[in-house]
């Protein structure tokens, strides 16, 4: 089992649609979680972090479920700017203390007019 | 505040050749890592630093080198380059419990022939 899973997609949904991503994860000891957002040819740029009560970032919510190891990610009114594709990136501490990342291979959304 | 710049933005290679890409972070982060992006694969860890003088391997550490003499920079060296090298490489820096997220450079395309 991969240690972060996430559906490749692509979502192709249209304009004004309430679109929703989970992505799973192995390690129990995970720690952090964040949404990245991956256009064509460019770097990943933080989307946002994923709080253990939900958060929520205009019309972005993230939410973790600790007890079986999803985060999900819901946009809600989809504009065509959104079509990038998705990562989902866990946190944990290795046994020096350190970071240990995990990133998903992200999920490819397709906003149409 | 320039975050990571990643240079450079493109190189084509020949075989056997070597190179060093070359990141700087002006964000005075501990955490500094490598990761290649190939189709399909996601973001695989080359090697990480968690401070001047400490580096050590990830995932897919054979055929790189990096060094960290100073918090800011950590350029990573391509021994004798091949074709399997071909990608798209990235720079980032955090934290060094992450838990603020990373921040990308804007990446090197290299291409291998």
């Amino acid at each position: 089992r991969k240690e972060v899973e996430q559906d490749p997609g692509p979502f192709n949904v249209p304009e004004g649609a309430t679109v929703a991503f989970n992505c799973t994860y192995s390690n129990s000891a995970s720690q952090s979680f964040f949404w990245y957002r991956q256009d064509c040819r460019k770097e990943p740029k933080l989307l946002m972090s994923v709080y253990s009560s939900g958060n929520e970032d205009g019309r972005f919510t993230a939410q973790l479920n600790r007890a079986s190891q999803y985060i999900s990610l819901l946009i809600r009114d989809s504009k065509l700017s959104d079509s990038a594709t998705y990562l989902c990136v866990v946190n944990q501490a290795n046994s020096g203390g350190y970071q240990k990342v995990t990133f998903g291979t992200g999920t490819k959304l397709q906003v149409i007019p | 505040n320039a975050g990571v710049t990643q240079t450079p933005k493109f190189q084509v290679l020949k075989t056997g050749q070597s190179m060093t890409l070359q990141c700087a972070q002006d964000m005075n982060h501990e955490y500094m890592s490598w990761y290649r992006q190939d189709p399909g694969m996601g973001l695989r860890l080359i090697h990480y630093s968690v401070g001047a003088g400490i580096t050590d391997q990830g995932e897919v550490p054979n055929g790189y080198n990096v060094s960290r003499s100073t918090t800011e920079d950590f350029p990573l060296r391509l021994l004798s380059a091949a074709p399997s090298q071909t990608s798209v490489y990235f720079c980032a820096s955090s934290s060094l419990t992450g838990e603020d997220g990373y921040t990308f450079g804007s990446g090197t395309r290299l291409t291998v022939v």
